[in-house]
């Protein structure tokens, strides 16, 4: 009954260091995204994956790379950090894209000195 | 620029009171529309959407909220509120009802009071 698993909770890297997010579901759904949360921003999207092996740019994707490793798993990495990606980073998971609702994870708070 | 835009930042209501969260889109045709709920220190969860047909839907937790083609609204409603919806409210939409990710607004923090 996880849902969708986002690792880790926190983290605190220094400008230049680089880390990757891991986000995995086990509800069988085909599409998965990762959106930043910051304050007075709503959620954009950064990148997402609409079916395992494809992989599309959201809103905010510079400074940011995924990979969708099978139909479970996608992951966010991040190869030098910045200060301005100092967020609150979630994972979300649906059966398609479309009028599906979103599971989501429970977030990641990065902060980048 | 096409958009969702939540109007209100925080809003301050009295338990028992009832509540409006209000949410317009900026899109040519009908999208999707959701409400999630946040609260603190978690992820989101979804409280109701709309797709077509009955323009009143109903959610969880006593939510239910309006579309309304004529003003490209789709405000969220409770009838009284509880202590424990205090929350951060976003209202989500996928333009023109594509296959294309979900676009949310800014949130409405919501602030109950005794």
């Amino acid at each position: 009954n996880a849902g969708v698993t986002q690792t880790p909770k926190f983290q605190v890297l220094k400008t230049g260091q680089s880390m990757t997010l891991q986000c995995a579901q086990d509800m069988n759904h085909n599409s998965m995204y990762w959106y930043r949360q910051d304050p007075g921003m709503g959620l954009r999207l950064i990148y997402y994956s609409a079916s395992e092996g494809t992989t599309d740019k959201g809103e905010v994707p510079n400074g940011y790379n995924v990979s969708r490793l099978n139909k479970r798993e996608f992951s966010l990495r991040l190869e030098s950090a910045a200060p301005s990606q100092t967020s609150v980073y979630f994972c979300a998971s649906s059966r398609g894209q479309g009028g599906y609702g979103y599971t989501f994870g429970s977030g990641t708070r990065l902060t980048v000195v | 620029a096409q958009s969702v835009t939540q109007p209100d930042i925080h809003i301050t209501v009295s338990e028992g009171a009832s509540l409006e969260l209000r949410c317009n889109y900026s899109y040519g045709a009908t999208p999707y529309l959701f409400w999630y709920v946040q609260s603190p220190g978690q992820g989101l969860q979804l409280l109701l959407k709309y797709f077509s047909g009955d323009t009143l839907v109903q959610g969880i937790k006593g939510f239910e909220a309006e579309f309304k083609r004529s003003q490209s609204s789709f405000n969220l409603r409770k009838p009284s509120v509880h202590w424990s919806d205090a929350a951060e409210y976003f209202c989500a939409v996928v333009p023109n009802s594509g296959n294309t990710p979900l676009v949310f607004g800014k949130g409405t923090r919501l602030s109950v009071i005794a």
